[in-house]
């Protein structure tokens, strides 16, 4: 159980374009999904917060007109990357908790986004 | 001083070897303290999850929490090649909405 599914897994885009990211929550419902960016060799960094229903709560130095969050059911959330430049280029997490009262988050496969 | 604080390695170790991995933190409220195992490139996996202090244990992984020293580790017995990976702690105060605060991960490689 508690498996999350992203797609795509891999992703190459001209500078410019715009790139949607989708988690998924196969087996559970998920009030609240996070998004990571993870550069080589480093930790997961917190972009934002997604709650179902609700905007999400981005961290601080994080565009919110950059990286648009939908968060529109209880298994999907939506990353997009609004017109994409190099320096975009990067490894994108998503996560998902079920239930409040539940602290354990379970990962997606991850995004591999290159900017061209 | 940062929350969480986990040595980044590389950590090298023979097959059969116990593996120790630790972190320490600051924020006496985290109560919710987990480890996940990162492949290169791919999503962290959930190893272990354990509230407040004590041990858990779950086959070759044994989570240990000491939160009077504000200290966490995580054991591997008779580790395999297979556990080359990056180990991330992680833990939270475990409120609702309450986020979850990584360590930067320890690379750790098993040599056949």
């Amino acid at each position: 159980g508690a498996v999350v599914s992203q797609h795509p897994s891999w992703v190459i885009c001209k500078s410019g374009t715009s790139v949607k990211i989708e988690c998924r929550s196969l087996d559970f419902q998920a009030t609240t999904m996070f998004w990571y960016r993870q550069f080589p060799k480093q930790s997961l960094m917190l972009m934002a917060t997604s709650n179902e229903g609700s905007k999400a709560t981005y961290e601080q130095g994080v565009e919110k007109d950059k990286f648009l969050i939908n968060h529109a059911s209880l298994t999907l959330s939506t990353l997009t990357v609004t017109s994409a430049h190099p320096e975009d280029s990067s490894f994108y997490i998503c996560s998902a908790r079920r239930d409040r009262g539940y602290n354990e988050q379970f990962f997606g496969p991850g995004t591999r986004l290159t900017v061209l | 001083q940062k929350e969480v604080e986990q040595d980044p390695g590389p950590l090298s170790v023979p097959e059969g070897a116990i593996v120790s991995l630790n972190c320490t933190y600051s924020n006496s409220a985290f109560q919710y303290f987990m480890w996940y195992r990162q492949y290169s490139r791919k999503g962290p996996e959930l190893l272990m999850y354990t509230y407040s202090s004590g041990n858990k244990e779950d086959g070759r992984f044994t989570a240990q929490v000491d939160k009077s020293s504000k200290y966490i580790s995580l054991f591997i017995r008779d580790s395999q090649p297979s556990d080359s990976a990056t180990y991330l702690c992680a833990m939270t105060r475990g409120t609702s909405y309450d986020k979850v605060i990584f360590g930067p991960g320890t690379s750790l490689s098993v040599i056949p």
